[in-house]
């Protein structure tokens, strides 16, 4: 198993709190993701890093912001809260960056829930 | 925006029977991908195309990149209790390392014993 540790794996919060979550990783990987699962929306992705200090933006990026200091951590922060962000949300590695072979390893996910 | 279309979102299937799920595009994708949600953990890789027309299989699991480039099918032989989950199928448009996956909603597989 790919060695992704995000935490916490459980949260819960209320609305207008700020939040981070963290994603570690002990594979030494470049690239690092953050995904939120929703039903009917399945997996979107939030943002992205392909190295040290370089992120980018996914397709639902708003409310969500990113650093990534060192290459075994990504972390997401959500600034203020809202109920809209209660969701699963997962990290995911690449050695290769998604886009080259479209080969991503998982973590096990943080559910978040904003009262 | 690309999109990734599976239907339907739920399938109900006998233990032992095939299962034949297929995710299409109006754009094409160069790569395919398919992925398996088991319950509570992260989605891991079931089996990655990477050539027109190309047929994979990885046990009971076959998948295949459809010639047109828009479409990929993913079959499940002889289903078992554990094949339950959610499967994705993941697709690149352009290659290059920071392009970015575009994902399927998923479809849940239910397994009846």
């Amino acid at each position: 198993d790919a060695g992704i540790t995000q935490s916490p794996r459980h949260k819960v919060t209320e609305t207008g709190t700020p939040v981070t979550l963290r994603c570690h990783q002990t594979e030494n990987h470049r690239y690092m993701y953050w995904y939120r699962q929703d039903p009917g929306h399945g997996l979107r992705l939030i943002h992205y890093s392909y190295g040290v200090k370089d992120t980018d933006k996914g397709e639902v990026s708003d409310g969500y912001s990113v650093s990534r200091s060192k290459t075994e951590d990504f972390l997401l922060t959500l600034e203020s809260a809202t109920s809209s962000q209660t969701s699963v949300y997962f990290c995911a590695i690449s050695f290769a960056g998604g886009g080259g072979t479209g080969e991503l390893f998982f973590g096990e996910g943080s559910r978040l829930t904003v009262l | 925006g690309q999109q990734l279309n599976q239907s339907p979102q739920s399938m109900f299937i006998q233990e032992g029977e095939d299962v034949s799920m297929n995710c299409t595009s109006s754009s094409i994708f160069n790569t395919w991908l398919w992925y398996k949600q088991d319950p509570g953990e992260g989605p891991v890789l079931l089996i990655a195309l990477y050539k027109a027309g190309e047929l994979t299989s990885n046990g009971r699991l076959t998948a295949q990149f459809g010639i047109t480039r828009k479409d990929s099918f993913l079959n499940i032989s002889a289903s078992i209790p554990s094949d339950v989950g959610i499967y994705f199928c993941a697709g690149l448009a352009v290659p290059g390392a920071n392009s970015k996956l575009t994902f399927g909603k998923g479809i849940t597989l239910s397994v009846r014993p």
